[in-house]
């Protein structure tokens, strides 16, 4: 079964700190996605990549940033969390080309920053 | 990429037919139409997409109009477990594939 795997399912860190969410895909897809979902406000994207190395900005990008330095692995850096980070983080991946498929989403990481 | 437009929820008794509303009305000629669905606590899940033809699968039947304005989503038998938020989006389809998420369509299926 192709799968989207992200690496915490729940996670806390304390304001200041540097925080990792780590997202990998086994589908061979070009593309690579990261949301965050709060209530009232639904999914935002944060930024994706459609290459190894290439990254571009999503609706809310400030505060983070990404790194995808193998085509499976898309990692989502806070470089120092706060509290209004506190959220549902979504990974996604899809590919190029051909039919038009759906994307494919993980399970979530549920941050929270104290 | 058009907005869309969806009721906030709606309530649908089990075994019955979930038909779900969504207004695109400034969609253009190049825009999909895709449907998505969260349940509680899950990433959400590919449901179905179609341009202009009315579309089926083994989840769902989605009918678009003839001006393709708008759309519905039928899950012909519905089931407790099809209880999610159910997202309409338009979109074109370049090379980064970029879905933006409105707030979508909380459905509540009851016994």
């Amino acid at each position: 079964d192709v799968k989207v795997t992200q690496s915490s399912r729940y996670l806390v860190k304390r304001t200041g700190e540097k925080v990792f969410l780590e997202c990998v895909q086994d589908m061979d897809h070009e593309n690579m996605f990261w949301y965050r979902q709060d209530p009232g406000l639904g999914l935002r994207l944060i930024y994706f990549s459609y290459d190894v190395k290439m990254k571009e900005k999503g609706d809310i990008p400030e505060g983070y940033s990404v790194s995808r330095e193998k085509k499976e692995r898309f990692s989502l850096i806070l470089e120092s969390a706060s509290t209004n980070q506190t959220s549902m983080y979504l990974c996604a991946s899809s590919p190029n080309g051909g039919p038009l498929y759906g994307y494919t989403f993980g399970s979530g990481t549920r941050l929270t920053v104290v | 990429d058009a907005k869309t437009t969806q009721p906030p929820s709606m309530d649908c008794a089990e075994g019955r037919a979930a038909n779900l509303p969504c207004n695109h009305s400034t969609i253009s000629g190049n825009e999909y139409v895709y449907w998505y669905r969260q349940i509680h606590s899950q990433g959400p899940q590919y449901i179905i997409h179609g341009l202009k033809n009315n579309e089926t699968n083994e989840m769902a039947s989605l009918i678009i109009t003839e001006d393709r304005k708008s759309s519905t989503l039928i899950l012909p038998h519905a089931t407790l477990r099809d209880t999610a938020v159910y997202y309409c989006i338009v979109r074109v389809r370049p090379n980064t594939d970029k879905l933006i998420f409105g707030t979508g369509t909380r459905l509540q299926v009851f016994p």
